[in-house]
């Protein structure tokens, strides 16, 4: 079964606009982290934002936050103010404690976001 | 501070070949991870290391392989190279790499094309 699943292969949204990417993840694991990666055309893997499982707040990292909603297993990723260096591959990953994963992390498919001007 | 340096950016390779990729960590980090990335399969994890053991493996043939050495570098290599070997190969840093808000700094990758 898909562990992290983001269900928006692509989306498009204006320039300056707000835009919410959707992540929704499985684990039996009460202790897991959330993370929001960004992969620029270039190839190279940029963190944005992390939530563990037991944070009572959402994360934000300035234009970026994630609306954690954990009885329904989901993390969405909002960025705010879209820019046109927003457009990239985004992915959702997770990192579960159990068993000694240590830093695996499972990845979704990913979404393609692009910024019209 | 450098970021996590994969080398080389760039391989061609024929079936039946084999081909070792390297990853340098960034500086004082200890743990270092493998992923494959295609446009079929996504993102897999091929391996962990931690202090020069491997910590957790993926669900790869025994093709894949890797190490880490004293210095926290690792090296991957993958045996009798296959068409479906052809991804691109990112390796990531952590300075423990088994606490759970550790964020994992990424390379580059190695984008590898057998042929």
């Amino acid at each position: 079964a898909q562990k992290i699943t983001q269900t928006q292969p692509g989306m498009f949204v204006q320039e300056k606009e707000a835009v919410t990417l959707d992540c929704t993840y499985d684990t039996s694991d009460p202790s897991y982290g959330l993370f929001w990666y960004k992969q620029p055309s270039s190839g190279e893997m940029i963190f944005l934002i992390y939530q563990g499982s037991y944070d009572q707040q959402n994360a934000t990292e300035g234009r970026y936050s994630l609306n954690f909603q954990k009885a329904r297993k989901s993390a969405n990723l909002v960025i705010s103010a879209s820019q046109l260096g927003d457009s990239a591959m985004y992915f959702c990953a997770m990192r579960e404690a159990i068993y000694n994963q240590g830093g695996k992390l499972i990845f979704g498919q990913g979404t393609e976001l692009s910024v019209k001007p | 501070k450098a970021g996590v340096t994969q080398t080389p950016r760039y391989l061609i390779k024929t079936r039946g070949q084999q081909v070792t990729l390297s990853c340098s960590p960034i500086s004082g980090h200890r743990s270092v991870s493998w992923y494959q990335q295609t446009p079929g399969q996504g993102l897999q994890f091929l391996f962990e290391y931690f202090s020069e053991t491997q910590r957790n493996k993926g669900n790869f043939p025994g093709r894949f392989s890797g190490r880490q050495f004293s210095n926290s570098r690792s090296e991957m290599n993958v045996s009798t190279l296959e068409l479906g070997d052809s991804a691109l190969y990112l390796c990531a840093s952590s300075l423990l790499g088994f606490q759970m808000n550790t964020e994992a700094f990424f390379g580059q990758g190695t984008r590898l094309t057998v042929v």
